[in-house]
Formats: C-alpha cells, structure tokens, sequence
C-alpha cells in the first residue's frame, strides 16, 4: 500500500544534541511537508518542499532545517534541540499544488531530556 | 491577520447528529479542508470545501459559504470511534489550520 513512513516512532534525545528524523513516502507526492505538534494542539506548519523548492515558514526557528534528497525522502534536523522543541512531528504530502489534501505519517514524538 | 476559529470541545450522543463550526479570515482563500485526528494518531484527511455548498461522504458532510466565510463538518449516526479531534484548515495564499475541536461522544 502506497503511504508516509517516518522513523523513528519514538526518538530521545539530549539537550543540545543534533537530531534528524526521517521521512519517506510511496506515494510519488511532489510536495512534502513537515509539521510540530504539541499536546491539545493543531499542528503547525514548519516548512514545506515543492518539488525541490523550499518554503520556510515565517516563525520557523534557524534551528530547525530540512533536506530533501530525492522524491521519496524528507529529513528534519534539528541542530540543538531544547526542552521545547519536546512534540510530534509529524510529515506529510500531497500531489501537486492540491495542499487540501494531505496524507501524514505516524509522526515521531520526540523528547528532550 | 489570518485565522480559523472553531469551538474547542463539543459533545453529544452516540446515534446523535453534530455539527463543528468553523469561521476563517485568510487571506487568497480558496477552500477549507477537514481532517480528524485521534489521540495518539496522525491527522487523517476527511473533506474538502472549494465551493459554496454541502459535499458529502457517508456519514460526514462538510458545507462553505464563502459569503459569511463559515463552514462546518457535519457528523451523522456518531459512533463512539468517531470521538477525536477534528481540524478544519484554511487553503490560501498560507495554509492555516484551526486550533481544533475535541469531540466527546457519550453512550
């Protein structure tokens, strides 16, 4: 079945310690998204890759960036994760410009010890 | 600036009809999608608006007027599995989602 993968499910991390969550997608969707979610909250756009093009989100904090090596994968880095960047992530995609209709992975919930 | 309001909580009955409001302010805005989300789970897409009107999926319906720039998610024979949170999300010159609306279905 054709669908959004992430890994890991779960990822811990130290306080100031570089970590990358993945994403990949069999879909063949060229536009890939990433998003952060905290408790009782809507998830909340980062950036978003439109075939190779990046858009960054206006309030997107320098610490987080994203790579997208080919069609299929999606990385998110976060260069120095603090006791706030504690949530899920959670990455997404949609065919073409059709933004209304997003398919998400499972997200990996992250935690800063 | 741009914005989606919607209620936070809702609740009703199993068996029962509900309706979730949701009142936007976005700028270039050409539609307004619907996504529920379970507690631990990912957003699953429900329902998209592009024109003024009731589209309708088995028992969810969702309705734009783009005129009062409202719309709603309408949720018929609610079961209990159909407790979630439900999104609904401004498509325009930004996508902006709604802070989201917990629905709690009693017995």
């Amino acid at each position: 079945d054709a669908m959004v993968i992430q890994n890991p499910r779960y990822q811990v991390t130290q306080f100031g310690k570089p970590v990358t969550l993945s994403c990949s997608q069999t879909l063949n969707h060229n536009v890939m998204y990433w998003y952060q979610q905290k408790s009782s909250q809507a998830p909340k756009l980062l950036f978003h890759y439109y075939d190779k093009d990046f858009n960054n989100e206006a309030d997107t904090p320098d610490n987080f960036q994203s790579r997208r090596p080919n069609t299929s994968f999606c990385f998110l880095d976060i260069r120095s994760p603090g006791l706030g960047d504690a949530a899920m992530y959670l990455c997404a995609t949609s065919r073409g410009g059709r933004q209304e209709t997003q398919y998400f992975g499972p997200g990996t919930r992250l935690l800063v010890l | 600036g741009q914005s989606l309001e919607q209620p936070s909580e809702v609740t009703a009955v199993e068996g029962a009809i509900v309706q979730i409001n949701c009142t936007y302010q976005t700028s270039g805005f050409y539609g307004l999608s619907w996504y529920q989300q379970h507690d631990g789970g990912a957003p699953t897409f429900l329902s998209y608006n592009a024109l003024d009107g009731l589209e309708e999926t088995g028992r969810f319906s969702s309705f734009l007027s783009r005129s009062d720039s409202y719309g709603y998610l309408l949720l018929q024979e609610l079961q209990m599995k159909d407790s979630a949170s439900y999104f609904c999300a401004g498509i325009g010159y930004q996508l902006i989602w709604g802070a989201g609306t917990k629905l709690i279905i009693k017995p």
